[in-house]
């Protein structure tokens, strides 16, 4: 079936510190990769995607490369801001059975000390 | 352009009481979800909807029913309330059931069954 792994939180950094959160990933085809953010009180909104290998996706400062060979689609960010204190979401999407069943990560939860 | 909403943001039922939650979306989007978000366990597909007039189960559809009458409106219910479903929903929309498309979420349904 398909999964995706993220790294346990939460994930404390003080701000202007280097982001590394992981993603791997199982699928059963070739996937879309998504990382998601969920900032407290809201619902989750796209952060950045890659839909082939070797894709960089990139915003607001995030980046993350899709790396088939390693099933990864690991999140960084070179200066965190006490603003970018959220619950981030790895996915992947992909045809399974005739149908694109998203497919959602634990999360990983990001507290920004100033 | 409000995007997607969902009422309530809040309710308590007792056991086996029974209520419905409405999502709404104003993005002309075919394809709309219903997910729970239980700590620990990130984010699981209920059901969803292809399109006006249809729905499909997702993961984890015992205990809940969906109606999609009209192609803005995803209703989910809960016929006989239980304390596992107790739980923070989501609603999201999609474009299209695409490889590559992106989900808008709602800001929550936080529900508590005593």
């Amino acid at each position: 079936g398909n999964s995706v792994t993220q790294m346990e939180g939460p994930v404390t950094l003080s701000e202007e510190a280097f982001l590394t959160i992981n993603c791997t990933y199982t699928a059963t085809g070739y996937p879309s990769l998504f990382w998601y953010v969920q900032y407290p009180g809201e619902g989750l909104q796209l952060l950045l995607k890659a839909t082939k290998a070797d894709d960089k996706g990139s915003n607001k400062g995030f980046e993350a490369t899709y790396r088939k060979e390693t099933t990864s689609f690991h999140l960084e960010k070179g200066s965190v801001q006490v603003s970018d204190s959220a619950v981030y979401f790895c996915a992947l999407s992909v045809l399974s059975g005739g149908s694109y069943i998203p497919t959602f990560g634990r999360g990983t939860s990001l507290i920004v000390h100033p | 352009n409000a995007g997607v909403t969902q009422t309530p943001k809040f309710r308590v039922l007792k056991t086996g009481q029974s209520m419905t939650l409405l999502c709404a979306q104003d993005m002309n989007h075919e394809y709309m979800y219903w997910y729970r978000q239980d700590p620990g366990m990130g984010l699981r597909l209920i059901h969803y909807s292809v399109g006006e007039g249809t729905t499909a189960k997702g993961e984890v559809p015992d205990g809940y029913n969906v109606s999609r009458l009209k192609k803005q409106n995803f209703l989910l219910g809960l016929e006989s309330a239980a304390p596992s479903q107790t739980s923070v929903y989501f609603c999201a929309s999609s474009l299209r059931r695409g490889l590559t498309d992106t989900q808008y979420f709602g800001p929550g349904t936080r529900l508590t069954v005593l």
